[in-house]
């Protein structure tokens, strides 16, 4: 089945405890980004990435990291969380462009205290 | 800038009657156009897109969606509602930044949907 896998699903954390969100897509896809969802904000692109070892910044990448080392995975890396980083956060992928349809993992909610 | 607007947070509806759901967009050059679907607990789901031609274009579950570049908007829509096409429901456009040539996916702030029985 075709899908885009993220974990955790559900995340507790405290200020300035380094963690990882882990994305991954088992449809070969090349296009992959991030984005977060805030109440009344809708979803703003955190990083996307076009291909293995190729990545740029969104609208809000400020405090997260990204790595593309594989074409398949696409972790999202918070160095130092802090509690304006709590949001849901979802990962998305497409064959090679924003302009197709995404697939969009089922999100990942993280709480940094 | 590049923006996306739908101007209303949430859209009740009955049962059986016709919905709307409105988009308008701000951007420069030809834009594509998305709608999405969220339900709880879920990620975003595809139901259709824009990008050329017939400015009416038909997506999954009997939604439909008319592109009218004059007014700049893409209003979702639906002849018939259903109690299960309660949802959060994102447009989103495709637009090109100064400088780039793939572009970047914009999306509206989301409506919720709610079809009572």
């Amino acid at each position: 089945e075709a899908q885009v896998t993220q974990n955790p699903r559900y995340l507790i954390t405290v200020t300035g405890k380094k963690l990882t969100v882990t994305c991954s897509q088992n449809m070969n896809h090349e296009y992959m980004s991030w984005y977060r969802q805030d109440p009344g904000l809708g979803l703003r692109q955190i990083y996307y990435s076009m291909n293995v070892e190729v990545t740029d910044k969104g609208d809000v990448p400020e405090g997260y990291k990204v790595s593309r080392k594989e074409k398949r995975n696409f972790p999202l890396i918070l160095e130092s969380p802090s509690p304006n980083q709590t949001s849901l956060y979802f990962c998305a992928s497409s064959p090679n462009s924003p302009n197709q349809p995404q697939h969009f993992g089922d999100g990942t909610r993280l709480s940094i205290l | 800038a590049q923006s996306v607007a739908q101007p209303e947070d949430q859209v009740n509806v009955a049962e059986g009657n016709p919905l709307t759901v409105k988009c308008t967009y701000s951007v420069s050059g030809n834009p594509y156009l998305f709608w999405y679907v969220q339900y709880p607990n879920r990620g975003l789901q595809f139901l259709l897109k824009y990008i050329t031609g017939d400015n009416l274009v038909k997506g999954s579950y009997g939604f439909e969606a008319e592109f009218n570049k004059s007014q700049t908007s893409f209003h979702l829509k639906k002849p018939s509602a259903l109690v299960s096409d309660s949802a959060l429901y994102f447009c989103a456009v495709r637009a090109l930044d100064r400088g780039s040539t793939l572009g970047r996916l914009y999306f509206g702030r989301g409506t919720q949907l709610t079809v009572w029985p």
